[in-house]
């Protein structure tokens, strides 16, 4: 079974600076996907961005950027010039490339809070 | 309407109460998922529905029961609830291959938070 471990429960960042949250997972399998959501205090999950394993390149989506590390079994998230806007939990999840039953989970680690400070 | 609606968006309900909660998606994907979101606990994947056919049903208890009557719409029915069930229930849809590899992505409503008294 893959799990997905977010050691960070709680990061604060200063508005505009840069931070880094952080992700580590556990597949047996070659071809995955990678997601970060956010979720804002409105609670709506929002597609952050998403990483496909068998890519080497990272992805990136504006000012959110992906560390991925794929022998180390690490996703970490880089949000640049952060805004008030980002203050919200953050969740890292996995799911399999395959069709099928078990396939469809989205296997989510616990998140991390991000405060941003004014 | 765009994206991944739900309602209603709270709900109080007593343990002896049936409630139903629902869920459109306006994406024309062609499955539908029920999470739970408790305080402190990863998402947890409930129920999926693939083509309007249950294909997962994560272990839950039988007081929770779903209904898919097309690809656009999911319902929730419940009945004798327990306090501990008390959460956010997010419903998400992505639009799966038939066979072979998926398209991945899931989009999620905004939620329904439930308290069970």
């Amino acid at each position: 079974a893959q799990t997905v471990t977010q050691s960070q429960p709680e990061m604060s960042v200063q508005e505009a600076e840069t931070v880094t949250l952080s992700c580590t997972y556990d597949t047996s399998e070659s071809d995955y996907y990678l997601f970060w959501y956010k979720q804002p205090p409105s609670r709506q999950m929002i597609l952050v961005i998403r990483q496909e394993a068998y890519k080497q390149q990272n992805a990136t989506e504006n000012r959110f950027s992906v560390n991925f590390q794929k022998a180390a079994k690490s996703f970490s998230l880089k949000i640049s010039d952060s805004q008030l806007g980002d203050a919200a939990m953050y969740f890292c999840a996995y799911r399999s490339s395959y069709s099928g039953a078990g396939s469809y989970q989205l296997t989510f680690g616990k998140g991390t809070k991000l405060s941003v400070i004014p | 309407e765009t994206g991944v609606t739900q309602t209603p968006r709270h709900l109080v309900m007593g343990m002896t109460n049936k409630k139903s909660l629902k869920c459109e998606q306006h994406l024309g994907h062609n499955a539908m998922y029920w999470y739970k979101q408790s305080a402190k606990k990863p998402l947890e994947l409930m129920f999926v529905y693939n083509f309007k056919e249950q294909t997962e049903n994560n272990s839950v208890p039988s007081r929770f029961s779903p209904e898919c009557p097309n690809s656009s719409h999911l319902f929730l029915h419940l009945h004798t609830l327990q306090p501990e069930d008390s959460a956010l229930y997010l419903c998400a849809s992505s639009q799966e291959q038939t066979s072979g590899y998926s398209t991945d992505t899931q989009y999620f409503g905004p939620g329904t938070r439930l308290t069970v008294l």
